[in-house]
């Protein structure tokens, strides 16, 4: 157990809709990754936040976002699925004085859009 | 921002040892070098880091030679358990401003 939990773990919804997938760090950790892994296909870096700050972009789409939010858990918003949007969405964590330069991930959020 | 390149596939034999190297020449001094293990459909699992020289511990070590353009992942007597992908990650963690890019991961195949 990584200490980095996820929710929802499944997700089947329609395309044009929106879901909420949220991550809760390991505690005390102050930044927040999140990627997204197609089937087959490598860890793509969307975004990192760091104590409540953006810090960095990856190839995230205009229509996803995220936040951090003041007790440090964070959100990632993806709305008008498309079917291409089906993957596995992970969320990992560091910078706490225990994880200090290693980043650690959660089991990741399955999203299907049918 | 520093890339690393990985063989996409390895094969080995249960017992054997297994050494994977990932190329990062462009990596910047403060980086750190870590390496991750990932099931299908798992996220990926930390086996160990380093900055310079050798670390070792329970499962593995990491070689890094001086001018850290480099780095070598060394799992000792595989088992086919260890079946897996393995990925190499560079960058300075925690709250620098960084995008943590992954490369394309080593795919290791154990056979009996």
């Amino acid at each position: 157990d990584s200490g980095v939990t996820q929710t929802p773990k499944h997700l089947i919804t329609a395309t044009g809709q929106r879901v909420t997938l949220r991550c809760s760090p390991r505690s005390g950790d102050l930044s927040v990754y999140w990627y997204q892994q197609s089937l087959d296909q490598g860890l793509q870096f969307l975004i990192h936040y760091y104590n409540g700050e953006e810090r960095a972009k990856g190839n995230i789409l205009e229509r996803f976002s995220a936040q951090q939010f003041p007790d440090l858990h964070s959100e990632l918003n993806l709305s008008s699925l498309e079917l291409g949007d089906s993957a596995l969405y992970f969320c990992a964590s560091s910078g706490s004085t225990v994880s200090g330069n290693t980043i650690y991930f959660g089991e990741g959020s399955w999203l299907t859009v049918v | 921002l520093a890339k690393t390149t990985q063989p996409i596939s390895m094969d080995s034999y249960e017992g054997q040892e297994v050494n994977i190297t990932c190329s990062h020449n462009n990596i910047a001094t403060n980086d750190y070098i870590t390496w991750y293990q990932q099931f299908p459909s798992q996220g990926p699992r930390f086996i160990i880091q380093g900055y310079k020289t050798k670390v070792t511990n329970e499962v593995a070590s990491l070689f890094i030679p001086a001018d850290r353009k480099s780095s070598t992942l060394s799992l000792p007597r595989v088992s086919l358990s260890d079946t897996a992908v393995y990925y190499c990650l560079v960058g300075g963690y925690g709250g620098a401003t960084n995008k943590l890019i992954f490369g394309t991961g080593t795919l290791l195949a154990v056979q009996p």
